[in-house]
């Protein structure tokens, strides 16, 4: 089976800007989360989705924002970027039933300049 | 509220040393307990979990034991190679009526010399 894919895997952008990362989960997994990762901060949860909708959210503006289209793929947009937003993007697939372990993608690596 | 406490970082140790990594966890429910592991320029990899108290996850040589009583769950290896050199995440799964909530470490960062 095919892993979490994310592109693009590299990504410069300049503030104010928006970037769209995308996401394609292990298939048959139909919940994908989104994680930004920096040195600061470490890991944080920004959203879930499953089967198209929205399920869960942490705490971010509402500058970033995602969908998850009907084959599982998920995207997460983030507008109007800051060099703030420069981080590690994972997304990370699985079944969605309780306790399901969570499949990581390489990551996108957004530069914001 | 529902939390994972990880040991800082970072760790160096000699190849072939034991290592330690400590995670506590605060949980309102029974999660499940996992460790992540992180190699330069990658994600995340799943490197062992635990379902429930008492449970042992294990693989490549690490072990982590559910403890409810301590509310801990700490990564063991008993000789280290220079290949495990990565970040280390702990992380909890609670089931809540919006599904899963995952929370992580801030991670633990282990450079193995020769």
């Amino acid at each position: 089976k095919a892993g979490v894919t994310q592109t693009p895997r590299y990504l410069i952008k300049t503030r104010g800007q928006q970037v769209t990362l995308s996401c394609s989960p292990i298939s048959g997994h139909r919940s994908v989360s989104w994680y930004q990762q920096t040195p600061g901060q470490g890991l944080q949860f920004l959203f879930e989705y499953f089967s198209e909708t929205q399920r869960n959210k942490g705490n971010f503006p509402g500058r970033f924002s995602g969908r998850q289209f009907s084959n599982s793929r998920s995207e997460m947009n983030v507008s109007t970027l800051e060099l703030g937003d420069s981080a590690l993007y994972l997304c990370a697939s699985r079944p969605g039933t309780p306790q399901e372990t969570q499949y990581f993608g390489p990551g996108t690596r957004l530069l914001v300049l | 509220g529902d939390s994972v406490t990880q040991m800082e970082g970072p760790v160096t140790l000699s190849e072939e040393a034991f290592l330690t990594i400590n995670c506590t966890y605060t949980a309102t429910g029974y999660p499940s307990l996992f460790w992540y592991v992180q190699y330069p320029g990658e994600g995340l990899q799943l490197l062992l979990k635990a379902t429930k108290a008492d449970d042992k996850g294990s693989n490549k040589g690490f072990e982590a034991t559910y403890r409810k009583e301590t509310t801990s769950f700490h990564l063991e290896k008993g000789s280290v190679q220079v290949s495990d050199s990565a970040v280390y995440f702990c992380a909890l799964s609670l089931l809540s009526n919006t599904g899963n909530q995952f929370y992580f470490g801030t991670g633990t960062s282990l450079t193995v010399i020769p």
